[in-house]
């Protein structure tokens, strides 16, 4: 079975561009969760969508958005970048709900630099 | 509220070693718990997961990990360290919340 896949693995955006990821789950599973990475704040979830629908986010302000096609492949945008958003954003994806008893299965990541 | 705490953001052991990494966790009904490891530039890859079945549990590459209610701790353990074994380390848990709560994780360092 093919992995949890992330376009594109590496991008360079200037400060005030938008910029949008994507990311393909293993077939058959409908969760898909986004994460933010730094050295400065670990781990940090950004929202998960399963079926299509967000059920639920993390605490990060509206410029972080995403969504869920019908294939589970999700998409996150994030508008007016800013220097902070700098880091690694991982995609993983689940059997089931994100919470239960089901382990996520992670992507290599894209790797965003903002100058 | 649920909480994973890891004691210990780094760890030197020399290879041969006993590995011992500490996750601690807070939550107020029965959890499901994870370690996940991640090499350099790669996304994390889960190490092993307790889901209520035995409370010890056996995971990839000699790791495992002991439940303990009365403790609530989770952590995990690997008798002899390989050089291969260097990487960072995180414990989940996940509470029925609909999202997973990941500690700070450890940085876990083999010498030769």
């Amino acid at each position: 079975k093919a992995g949890v896949t992330q376009t594109p693995r590496y991008l360079i955006k200037t400060r005030g561009q938008q910029v949008t990821l994507s990311c393909s789950p293993i077939s058959g599973h409908r969760s898909v969760s986004w994460y933010q990475q730094t050295p400065g704040q670990g781990l940090q979830f950004l929202f998960e969508y399963f079926s299509e629908t967000q059920r639920n986010k993390g605490n990060f302000p509206g410029r972080f958005s995403g969504r869920q096609f019908s294939n589970s492949r999700s998409e996150m945008n994030v508008s007016t970048l800013e220097l902070g958003d700098s880091a690694l954003y991982l995609c993983a994806s689940s059997l089931g709900l994100a919470g239960g008893p089901y382990e996520q299965y992670f992507g290599p990541g894209t790797r965003l630099t903002v100058t | 509220a649920q909480s994973v705490t890891q004691l210990g953001s780094h760890v030197s052991v020399s290879e041969g070693a006993l590995v011992l990494l500490r996750c601690n966790y807070s939550s107020s009904v029965p959890p499901y718990l994870f370690w996940y490891v991640q090499y350099p530039n790669q996304g994390l890859q889960l190490l092993l997961k307790y889901t209520s079945a035995a409370t010890l549990v056996k995971g990839i590459n000699g790791f495992e990990a002991e439940f303990k209610k009365s403790e609530t701790s989770f952590h995990l353990t690997k008798p002899s360290a390989h050089m291969s074994d260097a990487a960072e380390y995180f414990c989940a848990v996940n509470t029925g919340g609909f999202k997973t709560i990941f500690g700070a994780g450890t940085r876990l360092f083999v010498k030769a």
